[in-house]
């Protein structure tokens, strides 16, 4: 089946410490985002990438960093500069000017 | 620049009452628009979507959106909710940039 895959679920970080997201898709899509998610703010872009090697700073890249080696994957890794990253965190992907599909979120808390 | 404004955040109906979300967005030029839908703890799953051609589309499970240019809205609509439907929906936009933005989301309560 096609789709797009988030790993992990759940994820706790400690004070200090980089976690990385896994974020991959086997739909054949050129673009794909990162978004956070906070109660009562919709969905804000954290990096997209619309070709391969190549990515682009969203509204809050402050604290993330992210990479594009591969056409399928899309890791997002959360640094110890980002002071606030508990959230929940959606990637997606998408044809240019298509449907963005997305992944089932990572629930990322700070302990 | 591209936005979108969703005007509730949160819309409390009966089961069986009709329904109405509201999304307003901006845009210098042609758009997409779309609705989807999120459960807790998951993703967003497209509901319906209006590319081109005519201004109401529909969803499998009852849901119309009419896209309105002269008003710039996408509103949507359910004649009969069911408690099922209790979920957060987000309006989303995709315009000359190809990067969808999306509303900050109306959560549909539904009581029986």
């Amino acid at each position: 089946d096609g789709g797009i895959t988030q790993s992990p679920k759940y994820l706790f970080r400690k004070e200090g410490q980089n976690v990385t997201l896994s974020c991959e898709q086997n739909l054949n899509h050129d673009a794909m985002y990162w978004y956070r998610q906070d109660p009562g703010q919709g969905l804000r872009l954290i990096y997209y990438s619309q070709i391969v090697n190549d990515f682009q700073k969203g509204d809050i890249a402050e604290g993330y960093s992210v990479s594009r080696e591969k056409k399928e994957s899309f890791p997002l890794t959360v640094t110890s500069a980002q002071k606030n990253p508990t959230a929940f965190y959606l990637c997606a992907s998408s044809m240019k000017s298509g449907v963005a599909f997305f992944g089932q979120g990572t629930r990322l808390t700070v302990v | 620049a591209q936005s979108v404004t969703q005007l509730d955040s949160q819309v409390p109906v009966f089961e069986e009452a009709p329904v109405e979300l509201r999304c307003n967005y901006s845009s210098s030029v042609s758009v997409y628009l779309f609705w989807y839908v999120q459960y807790p703890n998951q993703g967003l799953q497209l509901l319906l979507k209006y590319l081109s051609g005519s201004t109401l589309v529909e969803s499998i499970n009852g849901f119309e959106a009419e896209f309105n240019k002269s008003q710039t809205s996408f509103h949507l609509r359910k004649p009969s909710v069911h408690i099922s439907d209790t979920a957060e929906y987000f309006c989303a936009v995709l315009s000359g940039s190809y990067i969808p933005t999306f509303g900050r989301g109306t959560s549909l309560i539904v009581h029986p």
